[in-house]
């Protein structure tokens, strides 16, 4: 099983400033299937990123997705204040499918 | 646009089957484009896979619960079940529905139903 693991738990950020979400796997996501999720509170997640750095239909270009093997980023050029989250990540290269625990994006 | 939408019982008693149907409009499950999983979250934490099913019935379960869980089609009403048995306080969740789009470059989990909160409690 890939084990996936987010950092920082929190960030701590204002609008306007850039986020840079990290999401480290246990063995490679060879074949670049990792997808990123933002979720509010009381909502299902939403998929932002898939295939690494594809971003989903209807979300802003201000989310954009790099990283290949072990090492996957989620950047988010300047917040919004609908940004402030929960994101996850998750690889869907081998089963079983799994997700990171999350990042908290928090208004600092 | 598709929708999805979970139903079924909100309490459900320790040792008992948990039975969750998602309804797909807007979209036929028999379609060979998707895929349609099915993803757990207990209270205040992470997300859960706990498997999907293919348009032709087969399917992929989480090892961590695959004893116990079978997922299953209705093309006829373009809806796609959930069971688990034998389940116990950890099972306690909300449940979400959703799509995976099975093309070219595999998309997981484009479309979510709103979930629903399954409660373990006698």
């Amino acid at each position: 099983e890939i084990v996936l693991t987010q950092s920082p738990g929190t960030l701590s950020l204002s609008p306007g400033e850039r986020a840079t979400l990290s999401c480290r796997a246990s063995q490679s996501v060879s074949s670049n299937y990792l997808a990123w999720y933002q979720q509010k509170p009381g909502q299902a997640p939403r998929l932002l990123i898939y295939y690494t750095s594809h971003r989903a239909t209807g979300n802003p270009d201000r989310f954009s997705g790099s990283g290949s093997g072990t090492d996957f980023t989620l950047s988010i050029s300047r917040l919004e204040p609908e940004d402030f989250a929960v994101y996850y990540c998750q690889q869907y290269d081998s089963s079983p499918w799994t997700f990171g625990q999350g990042t908290k994006v928090e208004i600092k | 646009q598709v929708q999805l939408q979970e139903s079924g019982p909100g309490l459900v008693k320790p040792s008992e089957t948990l039975s969750l149907t998602c309804s797909v409009s807007g979209g036929s499950v028999s379609s060979a484009s998707y895929l349609w999983g099915w993803i757990r979250q207990p209270p205040g934490k992470g997300l859960e896979w706990i498997g999907h099913i293919y348009y032709s019935g087969r399917t992929s379960y989480n090892p961590s619960l695959k004893s116990r869980v079978t997922m299953s089609l209705d093309t006829s009403k373009d809806q796609f079940s959930l069971r688990v048995t034998s389940v116990t306080a950890a099972d306690t969740a909300i449940y979400y529905c959703a799509r995976v789009v099975a093309g070219y470059e595999l998309m997981p989990f484009d479309n979510w139903g709103q979930g629903t909160l399954v409660t373990v409690s006698s």
